[in-house]
């Protein structure tokens, strides 16, 4: 496609409930990002995937995240029984690089989810 | 550890008139660092970038220097326009994730 989507761009969730999230890169994009985005905040790393393989994880705030990119395309975010300070925007970003250490490429982003927890 | 602090928000101007965004940073080693823009209602997008020490990014007619002796990329346009009323993340790259400063909402009115 032209560019990152995300779906569904809202979700209602009332807490302890699962969700799933989900992300399409761009096409051919070998590395592929999450980040949580509060309310008057910036992103915040998540997690990376390079094509299949989920490389950095450090940014899951608990064990209650879990994301999957099985087929090296589209990736998932799923959160599990959640609570109120799950809310937020979810986006997700690709880029056509991968590789390790210092990188120059763009990162391109989705327009988001936005969750509520009630 | 790498982080982005900048200029905190909001910021309101009259259309044509000069504006400056702060933005420094801290980080081991040499990161890449980045200005994205989110408008009302979008994603975010890249509004443009630089890679090394001395290298000025702009677009739109925004521009940005990476300067490594006081650790900063502050944002600049000499003269905005309404349509450039968005939130303004600087960030930096110091690996493979970015990290994003909180943002500042600037609003220009006629």
């Amino acid at each position: 496609g032209a560019g990152v989507s995300q779906s569904p761009r809202y979700k209602v969730a009332k807490r302890g409930q699962d969700v799933a999230l989900r992300c399409d890169p761009i096409s051919g994009h070998v590395s592929l990002f999450w980040y949580q985005q509060a309310l008057g905040q910036g992103p915040e790393f998540l997690t990376y995937f390079q094509n299949e393989a989920q490389l950095d994880k450090s940014g899951l705030p608990s064990d209650r995240f879990f994301a999957e990119r099985p087929e090296g395309s589209v990736s998932t975010l799923k959160i599990q029984r959640t609570q109120q300070e799950d809310s937020a925007v979810y986006l997700c970003a690709s880029s056509s690089q991968g590789g390790s250490g210092r990188s120059t490429d763009t990162q391109y982003f989705g327009p988001g989810t936005r969750l509520t927890v009630l | 550890g790498n982080s982005v602090t900048q200029m905190e928000g909001p910021v309101t101007l009259s259309e044509e008139a000069f504006l400056t965004i702060n933005c420094t940073y801290t980080a081991t080693g040499y990161p890449s660092l980045f200005w994205y823009v989110q408008y009302p209602g979008e994603g975010l997008q890249l509004l443009l970038k630089a890679t090394k020490a001395d290298d000025k990014g702009s677009n739109k007619g925004f521009e940005a220097t990476y300067r490594k002796e006081t650790t900063s990329f502050h944002l600049e346009k000499g003269s905005v326009q309404v349509s450039d009323s968005a939130v303004y993340f600087c960030a930096l790259r110091p690996g493979r994730d970015m990290r994003f400063g909180a943002g500042t909402r600037l609003t220009v009115k006629p």
